[in-house]
């Protein structure tokens, strides 16, 4: 069985903060694929970034990074000079890989980040 | 490009009543996700289908939920007799392959069931 685990139920920082959300997740699948969703006070969820699980190079894109490490399946999310327009929740999501498709996402529980001024 | 497209984007109805949800996945992809999002549960993946056909229907939560997805561009999910646990957020998501590639996840259908 897939679980993905978000222990960080609220993160409240004052705008410019770094701030790192955590991501853990167990699975018996050698192929996986790890994900992170941003879900404005609107509601939608957006897609920020996808990885499989033979790429353990960092991945930053301008104010946010990622640090997967499969040591210690953790798939971690920084936000850097954080700003008000940041403030979501975001999820972290887990994909096994079965030849043949049928893949499902298994979401964790969210962390609801505030960034105030 | 257009993204996924939901609707309504507000559902308020009385209990007993019919409730249909519509989803138009983003054109090519050929697999697509009905979820469910609420407080005490998070988000629940309630059946998917790759290339129009029900892979997995084991999320869904009871008889009284039907989905279908009569062709690549349009799907529905059905509640009757709706019931005010069924009051949520429920999500369509699209995606292009069979390959664990990315879900696409519409604008939500947020419900109300009095």
């Amino acid at each position: 069985a897939q679980k993905v685990t978000q222990a960080q139920t609220e993160i409240s920082v004052v705008e410019k903060e770094d701030v790192t959300l955590d991501c853990v997740y167990e699975t018996r699948d050698t192929t996986y694929y790890l994900f992170w969703y941003k879900q404005p006070p609107s509601g939608e969820l957006v897609f920020l970034i996808r990885r499989n699980s033979f790429d353990e190079q960092n991945e930053i894109s301008g104010r946010y990074s990622w640090n997967f490490q499969k040591s210690t399946s953790s798939f971690n999310f920084t936000i850097t000079a954080s700003q008000v327009v940041d403030s979501a929740v975001y999820f972290c999501a887990l994909s096994g890989f079965s030849p043949g498709g049928g893949n499902k996402l298994t979401f964790g529980t969210g962390t609801q980040l505030k960034v105030e001024l | 490009d257009a993204g996924v497209i939901q609707s309504p984007r507000h559902e308020v109805t009385e209990m007993g009543q019919e409730v249909t949800l519509r989803c138009k996945p983003i054109s090519g992809h050929n697999s697509l996700f009905w979820y469910r999002q609420t407080m005490m549960r998070g988000l629940e993946l309630l059946i998917y289908f790759n290339n129009n056909v029900p892979i997995d229907d084991s999320g869904m939560p009871e008889d009284r939920f039907s989905a279908k997805m009569p062709n690549a561009s349009f799907s529905t999910l059905k509640i009757q007799p709706s019931e005010p646990r069924d009051s949520a957020v429920y999500f369509c998501a699209s995606r292009l392959g069979l390959d664990p590639d990315t879900q696409y996840f519409g604008p939500g259908t947020r419900l109300t069931v009095l």
